[in-house]
């Protein structure tokens, strides 16, 4: 199956400034990324999702870029705000399935 | 409010009991699974289900049963609880690959278990 690995496992940052949180994963017939949003003890919230023949993908501070050839892709939270505090996770789904497959999380806290 | 519903939010169980993790969807979603989130390990696929009447093993599916008889609901049994089993357990939703339309997930609120 595949294996999705993510860095940092936490990271904080002051008000502001940028976050980037980084996965890669191991199946090359991997071509649907998700990244999900989880606060603290609510379920997983899909945030943004990008499909292989897109490079990046933006939506207002965030954005998900993806690079098949390194077979790893990345969330960057721009002029980050204290709610934007929780875990982050992201995912890898293989050409043809549903299964989602999630990397380990990143606790991230932005310091107001 | 449609999504996924969850029921119980939290148990605790005696080793060998065992207990069914309720989860309903309203959303006519094809597919359903089941995933269990521990400290560390992210969430892992216990078991899945494409449709009514289809149900198939994820990555960690011993100690579990599962069944779909309705495309709206989709129990997990434990069948002899075991302290390993102590997790949060989320259900998720989302429409078929198959379908065409976007197959993001819809999780639920998740069920906190605890086996002494």
């Amino acid at each position: 199956g595949e294996n999705v690995e993510q860095h940092p496992s936490t990271l904080s940052v002051q008000e502001g400034d940028s976050a980037v949180i980084k996965c890669t994963y191991s199946d090359s017939a991997s071509n649907y990324f998700p990244w999900y949003k989880q606060e603290l003890g609510k379920g997983p919230q899909l945030i943004i999702d990008i499909r292989s023949n897109v490079g990046e993908k933006k939506d207002q501070r965030i954005a998900v870029t993806l690079n098949k050839t390194a077979k790893h892709f990345s969330l960057h939270i721009t002029e980050t705000q204290p709610e934007d505090s929780a875990v982050y996770f992201c995912a890898a789904s293989i050409s043809g399935a549903n299964n989602l497959f999630f990397g380990t999380g990143t606790r991230l806290t932005v310091i107001p | 409010n449609a999504g996924v519903t969850q029921t119980p939010k939290f148990q605790v169980l005696k080793t060998g009991q065992s207990m069914t993790l309720q989860c309903a969807q309203d959303m006519n979603h094809e597919y359903m699974s089941w995933y269990r989130q521990d400290p560390g390990m992210g969430l892992r696929l216990i078991h899945y289900s494409v449709g009514a009447g289809i149900t198939d093993q994820g990555e960690v599916p011993n100690g579990y049963n599962v069944s779909r008889s309705t495309t709206e609901d989709f129990p997990l049994r434990l069948l002899s609880a075991a302290p390993s089993q102590t997790s949060v357990y989320f259900c998720a939703s989302s429409y078929s690959i198959s379908s065409g339309a976007s197959y993001g997930y819809t999780f639920g609120s998740g069920t906190r278990l605890t086996v002494v």
